[in-house]
């Protein structure tokens, strides 16, 4: 089974910040890679999919890069909306289909 | 309005039945793969189950696999998960997610509902 990581598991960082949110697959999944933002209590909302691809709506703040098995999401000037557990997510044929990464928790320091 | 809601959750003694259910609205239903995914408390994303938009391919995860089952009624916009043999570890919200593209069932979960708690407790 592909198995995902995320680093790190949690951050703080100051209102304007450059944060650098890390995922890696046990195996290579091309771009089949999403990342999403969960506020507490609330469900979880799609920010990027296939590795790159910013969703209709999300803030350009927002980018996300790479491929095969390391994978990287950048939030360009962290604001207080952005505090969230952010999700990364595996989807291809490879079993399981779907897998999430642990969170990495971002809080404002 | 583009939306999925769920029902069904609540508190079941272990070794007990649950079926929830997810209605969409706002979307051909029938042209997209859904999911379940759960959270328990203070933890992250699991997925559970997937079925295809004609609801001929389903897939599980491990943990829930042969207690677990995922059907859709695409004349009711409606996806269930019939929750058999629960146990203290199913304890967690559900969600139904739907995924991002009509042509694949391996895609991203562009759309979700605000989820169900399932407690397994007596």
């Amino acid at each position: 089974d592909i198995q995902v990581t995320q680093s790190p598991s949690s951050l703080a960082a100051s209102v304007g910040d450059r944060v650098t949110i890390t995922c890696r697959a046990s195996q290579g999944i091309s771009i089949s890679l999403a990342w999403y933002q969960q506020k507490p209590g609330k469900f979880p909302k799609l920010l990027i999919y296939d590795a790159s691809t910013l969703q209709s709506g999300v803030s350009s703040r927002f980018s996300g890069s790479g491929s095969g098995t390391d994978f990287t999401l950048t939030i360009s000037g962290l604001q207080p909306e952005d505090v969230a557990t952010y999700y990364c997510q595996k989807y291809n044929r490879a079993p399981p289909p779907f897998t999430f990464g642990p969170g990495t928790k971002v809080d404002i320091k | 309005e583009v939306q999925l809601l769920e029902s069904g959750g609540g508190l079941v003694q272990p070794g007990g039945s649950l079926r929830l259910s997810c209605v969409a609205s706002g979307f051909t239903f029938s042209s997209y793969a859904m999911n379940w995914v759960r959270q328990a408390p203070g933890k992250g994303l699991e997925w559970v189950s997937s079925i295809s938009g004609g609801g001929l391919s389903t897939y599980y995860a491990d943990s829930v696999k042969g207690r677990f089952t995922i059907s859709r009624d695409n004349s009711k916009n409606t996806l269930y998960l019939q929750m058999t043999s629960l146990r203290a570890e199913d304890t967690a919200v559900y969600y139904c997610a739907k995924v991002g593209s009509s042509v694949t069932t391996y895609h991203a979960f562009d759309l979700w509902g605000q989820g169900t708690m399932v407690t397994v407790s007596s």
